[in-house]
């Protein structure tokens, strides 16, 4: 079946413009994570949707971030009055479960390479 | 806190065998894992091992996990060109942080040659 994708795969920006990026997780995964990969680096959890629940959103680096998830399914990731050090690839990933038990392995869109000029 | 180290370079010849290491400081961790990453692509899961564990074979990977010293690593045979890559390592987070997050080391970049 189809995997996670992400829209759109590049997006260029200029500094202090908002931008939106999507995310389509696997068909039937209740939870939905948002991670950062900056140049050379791991990646950073931003954000976590698991069902009807309040989203985690312990990882996200300031109030100019904020994501919702729409009808369980698909969800945007809106950085508004964008910076440079914002620029990294912004990753998404669903699992089929949540918690501690088997079923919550990870999987991964493309990605969105965001540049902010 | 949680914290996930990892080597950032590996360089094998084609045909050897590839170890990769990584250490995490959570003990709490209850699964492990290893992604592979290859140049402009997204992060595609390789393995996992529960935390009560110590071996896991999958074909041509190995995973070693002594939650001891919390050292995990991942060992490729007879590793191939295709196998160039980044290969992270990543916890899950314990009852600290929440079971939700990955905590990812910064990725060791394999290199094969021939």
């Amino acid at each position: 079946g189809a995997g996670v994708s992400q829209s759109p795969s590049n997006k260029v920006t200029e500094k202090g413009k908002d931008v939106e990026l999507r995310c389509d997780p696997i068909s039937g995964h209740t939870a939905l994570y948002w991670y950062r990969q900056s140049l050379g680096q791991g990646l950073e959890f931003l954000i976590y949707f698991q069902g009807n629940s309040a989203p985690d959103k312990s990882g996200l680096p300031s109030d100019r971030f904020s994501a919702e998830r729409t009808g369980g399914s698909v969800s945007t990731l809106t950085i508004q009055r964008t910076q440079q050090e914002d620029s990294a690839v912004y990753l998404c990933a669903s699992s089929p479960l949540s918690g501690r038990g088997l079923g919550n392995e990870q999987y991964f869109g493309p990605g969105t390479r965001l540049t902010v000029t | 806190g949680e914290d996930v180290e990892q080597s950032l370079f590996l360089s094998v010849r084609e045909g050897d065998s590839s170890v990769i290491n990584c250490t995490y400081t959570d003990s709490s961790s209850t699964y492990l894992y290893w992604y592979k990453q290859e140049p402009g692509a997204g992060l595609q899961l390789l393995t996992y091992i529960f935390s009560n564990m110590d071996m896991k074979q999958d074909q041509r990977l190995t995973v070693l996990l002594n939650k001891k010293d919390k050292h995990l690593s991942l060992r490729i045979a007879d590793t191939q060109t295709g196998d160039s890559a980044i290969y992270f390592c990543a916890e899950r987070g314990g009852p600290s942080g929440g079971y939700n997050k990955l905590i990812f080391g910064a990725g060791t970049r394999l290199a094969v040659h021939p």
